[in-house]
Formats: C-alpha cells, structure tokens, sequence
C-alpha cells in the first residue's frame, strides 16, 4: 500500500509569485490535512479537507487556500509569496476520526 | 486556547537506557492524543496513539501514559537504540481532525 504522496520535494520560488503543491493521500483515505512546520513555529495546522470540502481551517491569511478532488488528492496553494513562507509543508492522510494520521515526505519551500 | 509543551528541548540517552519524553497539553476538550517521530529530511512517522479513555498504551518498545487529571501525557522508550534518534513530537486533537503539536523533544543516543 503506497503512503502519503507529495510534490513536488523542492521548489525555490521568488517573493511575490504564487505556488501549487500536491498531495496524494494513502489509498482510500478521505481526509487530508496541510501543515506548515518551520524551525520558530513548529508545526501548525493550515486546513483540512474531506470529501472535497474544507472541514477546517487554520489561522493562516487568504493567501493560503486548498482543494481536494473526488479521488481525494489534495493541493495547497500560496499566493503573493513571502520570505516568511519558506517552510517544509507537510500533508497528512487520515481514514477516519481519530485515526492516526500519516505523513508525507513534505515539500521544502524556499522563498527568495 | 489550545496549546502543546514539552519541559524538554534536548535528551541525551545512553544506549540501551530507556527514555521519557513528556509532553503537557492544555485543552481539556482533546480526546486523542499521537506521538510522532522526526528524522531529519522526513516527514512525522506515526509511533502510538492513546485515547482520553485509557491511560496507559504499550507498543514495541514504546508506551505512552496519559495522565488527564494534570493534562500530561509522556512517551517511554525501552533500551533506546541508535535509530531512536530523532525529533519527538506529542499532538494532541479535540475537534476534527486537526492535530496541535507540541514543540518537540531532540532525542540524542550515545554510544
């Protein structure tokens, strides 16, 4: 069984420009949560999404959006870049309610 | 509002030693609480979870007590093994699905 599949596992972006990332939960999971983890803040929640809806939401501005597609794969979008956004954002697949939650591999996000 | 600490940034552990990391929550509300560890370059690994009903879960090598009446839950690990070393992280969920981490605790294994 395949895990939680992310990508792309770099990227390098410049102030200002938007970016798409991408999550394959594990087969059959439904519920896919993003978080961003950075060395000052730790891990937060971004939003979690379930049957194509956002069941939940960080305390993240506007330029952080999501979606899910009927098979469940996820994307993460930032908009208007910041320095601030450089972080290793992770994406998390769960099958149900209090189940635990299993991590990608993350995506490196260097804002320069 | 919801917040997860750890006492401990750093834990230096003789091999072979067992480890205590803890972790203090203070949502009374959570009901499910995971701990998770961190290689460098990797993303959290699932280790064990434990559920308000219980206070204590063992697995291979690990067991987690939780302890609701003082909000603190804490991960042992039994004769502590190179491969141990790794950031650990408690999380705890109240609503949902989202999970609110605690900082992390550095486990070092010396030879």
């Amino acid at each position: 069984k395949a895990g939680v599949t992310q990508t792309p596992r770099y990227l390098i972006k410049t102030r200002g420009q938007q970016v798409t990332l991408s999550c394959s939960p594990i087969s059959g999971h439904r519920s896919v949560s993003w978080y961003q983890q950075t060395p000052g803040q730790g891990l937060q929640f971004l939003f979690e999404y379930f049957s194509e809806t956002q069941r939940n939401k960080g305390n993240f501005p506007g330029r952080f959006s999501g979606r899910q597609f009927s098979n469940s794969r996820s994307e993460m979008n930032v908009s208007t870049l910041e320095l601030g956004d450089s972080a290793l954002y992770l994406c998390a697949s769960m099958s149900g309610m209090n189940t635990e939650a299993f991590f990608g591999q993350g995506t490196r996000l260097t804002v320069v | 509002g919801e917040s997860v600490g750890l006492h401990l940034p750093t834990l230096s552990v003789q091999e072979g030693d067992n480890s205590i990391i803890n972790c203090a929550y203070s949502n009374s509300a959570s009901d499910y609480f995971i701990w998770y560890k961190q290689e460098s370059g990797k993303g959290p690994q699932f280790i064990i979870d434990i559920r308000s009903n219980m206070d204590k879960r063992q697995g291979q090598r690990v067991t987690v007590l939780l302890n609701k009446t003082v909000k603190h839950l804490s991960l042992q690990i039994a004769a502590t093994q190179p491969g141990d070393s790794a950031v650990y992280f408690c999380a705890e969920k109240a609503a949902g699905n989202k999970l609110t981490f605690g900082g992390g605790t550095r486990v070092l294994v010396k030879p």
